[in-house]
């Protein structure tokens, strides 16, 4: 079983829609999670962090956290074009190690 | 925010050479950064965990002696990829973590390895 999992899309989002992501991992224990956005050919941007459940918002993102579900999730309001990417799912249980999913490609389409 | 970098951003080379890749944190003290490796559309794989003045943690599967890390100074570590094979190419990308919080990490703009 993967440590963290994500649909790896595409995912096809209409311009001003909302986009979800969607991330389940597997140790209890975590304690932090994250969510990261990576273009083609670059590293990955930190977008969001949150530690404890219910949800977090900053601007047009969203994340959403369920511990007892092992669930954690993306929302971005008004999808724009340049929201296209590869979103990752991170966590991380103890010693800063970070566990990263696959990755949700995202498509914003006009 | 937290600014690391890399150096090369990119380096070809022939196969059985040796590659050294920089990472710096660029405005903030790094006693602990991170090196992981991506495939074409495959995700981050830890691979090392470099720790200032001390050996660094290798993650289950990788080769100690075949990736070097050096973690000489609060914010240098410098990744050598040695005998480097084709099957090495790869993008490597560090991280430090950053104030916010002790497991937020920021990421170096990462160096594309091609080994012919």
């Amino acid at each position: 079983q993967k440590e963290v999992e994500q649909n790896s899309g595409p995912l096809s989002v209409p311009e001003g829609a909302i986009a979800s992501l969607n991330c389940t991992y597997s140790d209890r224990g975590s304690q932090s999670f994250f969510w990261y956005r990576q273009y083609s050919g670059k590293s990955p941007e930190l977008i969001m962090f949150i530690y404890s459940n219910g949800d977090k918002e900053d601007g047009r993102f969203t994340a959403q956290l369920n511990k007892a579900s092992q669930y954690v999730s993306l929302l971005i309001r008004d999808s724009q074009p340049s929201d296209s990417a590869t979103y990752l799912c991170a966590v991380s249980s103890s010693a800063s190690k970070i566990i990263f999913g696959s990755g949700t490609r995202l498509s914003i389409r006009p | 925010g937290a600014v690391v970098s890399q150096h090369p951003s990119w380096v070809i080379c022939k196969s059985g050479t040796s590659v050294k890749i920089e990472c710096r944190s660029l405005d903030f003290q790094a006693t602990t950064m991170f090196w992981y490796r991506q495939f074409p559309k495959k995700s981050l794989m830890l691979m090392a965990t470099s720790n200032e003045g001390s050996k660094a943690t290798y993650e289950q599967g990788v080769e100690k002696d075949k990736f070097l890390i050096n973690h000489a100074s609060l914010t240098l570590s410098t990744l050598t990829v040695t005998s480097a094979h084709p099957e090495d190419s790869s993008f490597y990308i560090c991280s430090a973590p950053d104030h916010q919080g002790p497991d937020t990490q920021y990421f170096g703009p990462g160096t594309r390895l091609t080994v012919l």
